[in-house]
């Protein structure tokens, strides 16, 4: 079967840089995708990554090892507004999305 | 602003009480997506539309059905709810599906099911 591991809920500092992780079991890639999503609230778009490598994007960075199944995006200088959840999604051979459950991010003053 | 709206925000509905809810997007995407999502979990697709081409996932309860009757909305059908349908019900679109094509959320429709 498919499937996208990501660690449930993490915890970090204002001002800090965080990891979250993701690894992935598809049937085929074609790209990966990190979303944001607050409580209650959509997902929005925040990255996306089809060759290996980092990607960056302001404070936010997306690493991709297609070798490894591995991806982690980076959040530096931590801002309250960065709670929230962080989906990883993979595209298969199909076209489809494959979404992992999503890491709950906490920060602390 | 282009952008994906759905309505309602909040919907209450009884028991085996059919529900509509409907999303409209302005951006003119080709593909348009439903997911359910529970508290805690990834995003289920449910169903997606390329064009008029409707694409039903193998696990999707026949209890849900879906209507695209143009570009510009989708509406999703559940015809006898029950207490395990309450969830975050989320649109999507999609300018295609291959190669770099982000989904747009729409805001969501929390769906209460008594």
């Amino acid at each position: 079967g498919q499937n996208i591991d990501q660690p449930t809920e993490m915890t970090a500092t204002e001002g800090a840089i965080v990891q979250i992780n993701c690894t992935y079991q598809t049937s085929g890639f074609n790209g990966l995708f990190w979303y944001q999503q607050h409580a209650g609230e959509a997902p929005t778009f925040l990255s996306y990554n089809v060759l290996d490598g980092l990607e960056e994007k302001g404070r936010f960075s997306s690493f991709l090892s297609r070798s490894k199944g591995y991806s982690y995006l980076l959040l530096k200088e931590l801002q309250m507004k960065d709670s929230a959840s962080y989906l990883c999604a993979v595209r298969d051979s199909n076209y489809q999305l494959i979404w992992g459950a999503g890491t709950k991010l906490i920060i602390k003053p | 602003d282009a952008m994906v709206i759905q309505n309602p925000r909040y919907q209450v509905t009884q028991f085996g009480k059919p529900v509509t809810l409907s999303c409209s997007q302005t951006l003119n995407h080709n593909v348009m997506y439903w997911y359910q999502q529970k508290s805690s979990q990834a995003p289920k697709l449910l169903f997606h539309y390329y064009d008029k081409d409707f694409n039903n996932e193998a696990d999707t309860p026949d209890n849900f059905q879906s209507r695209r009757p143009n570009t510009s909305f989708c509406f999703l059908d559940i015809r006898s709810p029950g207490l395990g349908d309450a969830a975050m019900y989320l649109c999507a679109t999609s300018a295609g599906t291959g190669d770099f094509h982000e989904q747009y959320f729409g805001p969501g429709t929390r769906l209460t099911v008594t």
